[in-house]
């Protein structure tokens, strides 16, 4: 049972803007970083957004994040097929002293 | 370059043990906390446990607690996760993940490629 709440899915057409929510409480994202991380079918996560807003090394500008109160938020702008993925949120949550993961959103490039 | 590599996965009647192993190289691997992430078949990610880089410290997810251990051998360079009376709901591809300090929180950024742990009769 996740404690952060994301859209189950998102999509675009190539070129567009898609934007994903990720809602928390204060314990976990009012509290803490929020990361992204993309899935790809049939393979590992990957980090993606670190620190609110950070971008690793290799992560291309197009995905930028952001981080508001308890909730937070990935941006992939200028979308390609090769974002077609699940993304997830996550921060840890000081309540429960566990690492929370949001539900997840599936997109898709149309 | 941060590597990875998990084993130990495969199919365990419900009540059994298993022990997964986590292989790390391309880091100094006993100054990095490490997590276990799991992923049941077409579900979305659920963190199992995380232990600090000298094993002082462990977490565990309330759905393992009493069940898992995490341990380290930082001799090694490898992680460990003891499943003891395992249940359907535990299969699942497990991950072992790196984790950096980011705003005081621990959270996991290199990810394995996951092993397969599957619960049945």
């Amino acid at each position: 049972q996740s404690v952060l709440t994301q859209p189950p899915s998102a999509s675009g057409t190539p070129g567009q803007r898609v934007t994903i929510s990720c809602s928390g409480s204060s314990s976990n994202i009012g509290s803490n970083t929020v990361n992204w991380y993309q899935q790809l079918p049939g393979t590992a996560p990957k980090l993606l957004i670190y620190s609110n807003n950070q971008r690793p090394s290799g992560v291309p500008d197009r995905f930028s994040g952001s981080k508001s109160g308890t909730s937070a938020s990935l941006a992939i702008s200028g979308l390609q097929s090769e974002d077609e993925a699940d993304y997830y949120c996550a921060a840890w949550d000081d309540s429960l002293n566990n690492y929370v993961f949001g539900t997840g959103t599936k997109v898709t490039v149309l | 370059q941060v590597q990875l590599v998990e084993s130990g996965g495969g199919v365990v009647q419900p009540g059994r043990s298993l022990r997964l192993s986590c292989a790390a190289s391309g880091f100094t691997f006993s100054t990095y906390g490490m997590h276990w992430v799991r992923q049941a078949p077409g579900k979305g990610l659920e963190w199992v446990a995380l232990i600090w880089n000298d094993g002082s410290n462990k977490y565990y997810a309330d759905s393992v607690k009493g069940r898992f251990t995490i341990s380290r051998d930082n001799s090694k360079n490898t992680l460990y996760l003891q499943m003891n009376s395992l249940r359907a709901e535990d299969t699942a591809v497990y991950y072992c993940a790196r984790s950096r300090l980011w705003g005081g929180s621990a959270q996991p950024d290199y990810w394995g490629q996951g092993t397969l742990v599957t619960v049945s009769s």
